[in-house]
């Protein structure tokens, strides 16, 4: 079946502007994952949802990042007012039911994001 | 305090031969999930293995393998018979149970280890 999908795959944008990030899980997965990953870095977790509450959004690192989640499947991270620092690689993942220790969260390709 | 440490930035191993990446971690929780990630150059994260803190028995996955000393709290990757393929960024991370009781699923990762593989 299809996996995680991020698009778009590539975004190049001026500073101080605004950009959208999406992800389609895997059909069914109840619970849905964002992830930052700077240049050479391990993941930073930024917003975790299971069903469409955000029960975990201590990782998002400023008030101009949120995110959305609508239909229990496609999810929305928006970035206002984009910064340099801003740039980097954004994985989404997937996984069900989101509350066992031990399954697996299944990734996306990640959006790469550049901030001029 | 770092949750999760990889002090190996890089590892070089000849092909066919055993490598073994470090990772030791910091919690408090007695029940937590140890897991290690590949990340090829193409940039996809693919899941290895899985070690839980309760597990008696040492994780393995056909050539990876976990080497879990809990009371050290670390928990080393042990790849046999490397591969050319084998080359890529693998990174350990855990999961912990949250305050209420359940695991809410996020990972804490550490900071990856570059594998190469010589021919």
């Amino acid at each position: 079946g299809a996996g995680v999908s991020q698009s778009p795959s590539n975004k190049v944008t001026e500073k101080g502007k605004d950009v959208e990030l999406r992800c389609d899980p895997i059909s069914g997965h109840t619970a849905l994952y964002w992830y930052r990953q700077r240049l050479g870095q391990g993941l930073e977790f930024l917003i975790y949802f299971q069903g469409n509450s955000a029960p975990d959004k201590s990782g998002l690192p400023s008030d101009r990042f949120s995110a959305e989640r609508t239909g229990e499947s496609v999810s929305t991270l928006t970035i206002q007012r984009t910064q340099q620092e801003d740039s980097a690689v954004y994985l989404c993942a997937s996984s069900s039911p989101g509350t066992n220790l031990k399954e697996t969260q299944y990734f996306g390709p990640g959006t790469r994001l550049l901030v001029l | 305090a770092q949750k999760i440490t990889q002090t190996q930035p890089g590892m070089f191993v000849q092909e066919k031969e055993a490598v073994t990446l470090d990772c030791t971690y910091d919690t408090s929780d007695p029940s937590y999930g140890l897991f290690w990630y590949k990340q090829p150059s193409s940039g996809e994260m693919i899941f290895l293995i899985y070690q839980g803190s309760y597990d008696q028995q040492n994780a393995t996955e056909g050539r990876y393998s976990l080497n879990f000393q809990k009371a050290r709290k670390s928990a080393n990757l042990v790849i046999s018979a490397s591969q050319l393929g084998d080359s890529a960024m693998y990174f350990c991370a855990m999961r912990e149970v949250n305050a209420g009781g359940t695991s809410y699923g996020k990972l804490t990762f550490g900071q990856g280890t570059i594998l190469t593989v010589h021919p």
